[in-house]
């Protein structure tokens, strides 16, 4: 199947400070990426869905000026953390989908652990 | 509203075989998917029902009814290695998945 990769895996950044997630897809064009967070023991949070050479659309209670998405090229989006305090300590999940030709499934990265001291 | 409903938890005994359950309502309806996940894991794709049916595939199964809204996967010869949790997402009208909130497997020698 098709591979989504994430970068980093882990993180750990001081209260303030602003945190980049790079999330590729390795083998495919995807059209459409979604960023999740997972709280422990809870269900994945969708955050916001991006369009390659659109404006991301996030869902609702997301603030869209804290968490930065760019999604310039068919192959990578980023989400930026900005002033990240303990509160935004999470699980990050990217998805990734190749939308041009119907495909409905959703290929996830690994992941990427931000803690917030 | 939209909704998904699955269990919390199930246990199943090594070797036996498990049903997880899953209802949904959804604005529209574009298919349901099962995911697997491992804990600290990213989930990992299961299967994809978007005809009523059984839909079998190795020792995983997952059955659909769209007319009663309402999903299950079977695992059979369970393993050890099949402990973890399962995620049920029924896509919707927007093509957007809706996710449940998991049911963790709990898997018993």
């Amino acid at each position: 199947g098709a591979v989504v990769s994430q970068h980093p895996s882990r993180v750990i950044c001081k209260s303030g400070t602003s945190v980049k997630i790079e999330c590729r897809s390795l083998d495919f064009q995807a059209t459409t990426m979604f960023w999740y967070r997972q709280f422990p023991k809870k269900s994945l949070m969708l955050m916001a869905t991006s369009n390659e050479g659109s404006k991301a659309t996030y869902e609702q209670g997301v603030e869209k000026d804290k968490f930065l998405i760019n999604h310039a090229s068919l192959t990578l989006s980023t989400l930026t953390v900005t002033s990240a305090h303990p509160e935004d300590s999470s699980f990050y999940i990217c998805s990734a989908r190749d939308s041009s030709g119907g495909d409905v499934e959703q290929f996830f990265g690994p992941g990427t652990r931000l803690t917030v001291l | 509203g939209q909704n998904i409903d699955q269990p919390t938890e199930m246990t199943a005994t090594e070797g036996a075989i498990v049903q997880i359950n899953c209802t949904y309502q959804t604005s529209g309806f574009n298919g349901l998917f099962w995911y697997q996940q491992h804990a600290g894991e990213a989930p990992t794709f299961l299967s994809y029902n978007v005809l009523d049916g059984l839909e079998e595939k190795g020792r995983f199964s997952s059955f659909l009814s769209r007319s009663k809204g309402y999903s299950y996967l079977l695992l059979k010869e369970l393993q050890m290695k099949d402990s973890a949790s399962y995620l049920c997402a029924a896509m919707d009208s927007n093509y957007q998945l809706i996710w449940g909130a998991g049911t963790k497997l709990i898997i018993k020698p």
